[in-house]
């Protein structure tokens, strides 16, 4: 079966990074998303990573290990904005996304 | 700003009563999905149009229908609400199917089951 695991919940300081892992394993790999998702809102896009290594955009970060079936996502110099859900999304070999039940990120003062 | 549009945003509906949720986009995208989520859980796909290619998950319930007349409109129709159908239906659209189309999403409509 298809499966994308992230933990459930985390805890970090403002100011501070944090790195949320995701573990996948899926039929086939057309790349993996993360996206952003507020209480009570729509997801929003934030990466997209389909060959190894790690994509830097502003204050978020993205890393994929394919042979590892691992990604990750760092979010530096944490503000209380960044509180919310983060999932991770894999593409398979048929361009259906496969979700993670999302990391929710609590950010404290 | 070209967008995805939902309306509702909250829609209350009376268990076994049909509700139908809509969803336009301005993106002019070829691709568009409709998707349930329940607290703390994964968005769960039941369906999406490719054009007009309709494309229903194996385990969407014959109680969800979907309709596109057109490339900006897509409708999500319950016919028979039950109390696990509460949930937020989020509507998203993607330019194509290939690997690097990230999805954009609608605000979601919240559905009460009463």
């Amino acid at each position: 079966g298809q499966n994308i695991d992230q933990p459930t919940e985390m805890t970090a300081t403002e100011g501070a990074i944090v790195q949320i892992n995701c573990t996948y394993q899926t039929s086939g790999f057309n790349g993996l998303f993360w996206y952003q998702q507020h209480a009570g809102e729509a997801p929003t896009f934030l990466s997209y990573n389909v060959l190894d290594g790690l994509e830097e955009k502003g204050r978020f970060s993205s890393f994929l290990s394919r042979s590892k079936g691992y990604s990750y996502l760092l979010l530096k110099e944490l503000q209380m904005k960044d509180s919310a859900s983060y999932l991770c999304a894999v593409q398979d070999s048929n361009y259906q996304l496969i979700w993670g039940a999302g990391t929710k990120l609590i950010i404290k003062p | 700003d070209a967008m995805v549009i939902q309306n509702p945003r909250y829609q209350v509906t009376q268990f076994g009563k049909p509700v139908t949720l809509s969803c336009s986009q301005t993106l002019n995208h070829n691709v568009m999905y409709w998707y349930q989520q329940k607290s703390s859980q994964a968005p769960k796909l039941l369906f999406h149009y490719y054009d007009k290619d309709f494309n229903n998950e194996a385990d969407t319930p014959d109680n969800f229908q979907s309709r596109r007349p057109n490339t900006s409109f897509c409708f999500l129709d319950i016919r028979s609400p039950g109390l696990g159908d509460a949930a937020m239906y989020l509507c998203a659209t993607s330019r194509d199917r290939s690997g690097s189309d990230e999805q954009y999403f609608g605000p979601g409509t919240r559905l009460t089951v009463t």
